[in-house]
C-alpha cells in the first residue's frame, strides 16, 4: 500500500531558483529516500536520512525529516534545467521487511 | 558498465501470451527488486529476493513468476497476460535490504 503523499504534485520554477517538496508519510519509519527519476530512466538514488537524523546535504540538496509530523523536504538549490525529472520520496519501516514504499512523486520543470 | 541491466526495454504483445523479463546486476548486492510503475507513475514493490531467498511476495497474482537462478539474476516470468499488466516494470538491487537501491532503466510492457 502507497505510504503516503507528495506535494506539490507539480512544481514549475525558473533556472537559478530553490526548488523544494514534501512529504509526508503514515507509519514509523527507519529510513526515508530520495530518488530522481528522469524522462524514460530509472530511479536514481539521491539521499538517504535515518529516522534519528533531522537534517542532510548532498551537494545542492538539503533533505529535512521531522518525525513527529511524519514529513520530509527535499530542496534543491539553485536550481538548473538538467533538474528537470521526477523526484519521489520513499520509506522503509522495520516491520515491513525493507522494501522500500514510494510516495506518489513530484514532477519539477525548471526553465532556462 | 551498466550496474542493473534489463531486457528487454520494451515489450509489446498481445493478451493471453506468456513473456518474461530478464534481470542482471554486477554490483555484487545480495538483494533484487521488482517494482512496477502505473501509468500515473506510481511504483509499487512486487517481489524481493536475498540471495536467492524470495523474501517479499507482495499481493501479486500469481501470473506471475520470478526467478532467482543466483543472486545476480532476477528474472520475471509473466504468465496470460491482461491489459492491465501493461505498466513499466523495474529491476533494483541493494546490497543491504532497505537501503539505497540501484534501479535499471526499465521495460516498458504494452499488452494489445
Amino acid at each position: 500500500s502507497q505510504q503516503g503523499e507528495e506535494d506539490p504534485q507539480a512544481l514549475s520554477i525558473q533556472e537559478g531558483e530553490n526548488a523544494t517538496m514534501n512529504c509526508s508519510y503514515k507509519t514509523s519509519i527507519n529510513n526515508l529516500q530520495w530518488y530522481r527519476q528522469n524522462s524514460g530512466r530509472g530511479l536514481v538514488h539521491l539521499i538517504l536520512i535515518r529516522s534519528n537524523e533531522r537534517e542532510k546535504h548532498s551537494g545542492r540538496l538539503r533533505v529535512t525529516l521531522d518525525t513527529s509530523k511524519k514529513s520530509s523536504s527535499l530542496l534543491i538549490t539553485a536550481s538548473r534545467a538538467a533538474d528537470t525529472a521526477s523526484y519521489f520520496c520513499a520509506t522503509v519501516s522495520d516491520n515491513q521487511g525493507g522494501k522500500l514504499i514510494f510516495g506518489q512523486g513530484t514532477e519539477l520543470s525548471v526553465k532556462p | 558498465d551498466t550496474a542493473v541491466s534489463q531486457t528487454p526495454k520494451y515489450l509489446v504483445t498481445q493478451m493471453g501470451n506468456d513473456k518474461s523479463i530478464k534481470c542482471e546486476q554486477n554490483l555484487g548486492h545480495d538483494t533484487m527488486y521488482w517494482y512496477k510503475q502505473d501509468s500515473k507513475k506510481f511504483l509499487k514493490i512486487m517481489f524481493s529476493y536475498n540471495n536467492k531467498e524470495l523474501i517479499i511476495n507482495e499481493t501479486v497474482p500469481n501470473r506471475f513468476s520470478p526467478k532467482s537462478p543466483d543472486k545476480a539474476h532476477l528474472n520475471l516470468h509473466i504468465n496470460s497476460l491482461e491489459l492491465g499488466d501493461s505498466a513499466v516494470y523495474f529491476c533494483a538491487s541493494s546490497q543491504i535490504v532497505g537501503r539505497g537501491y540501484t534501479f535499471g532503466s526499465g521495460t516498458r510492457l504494452t499488452v494489445v
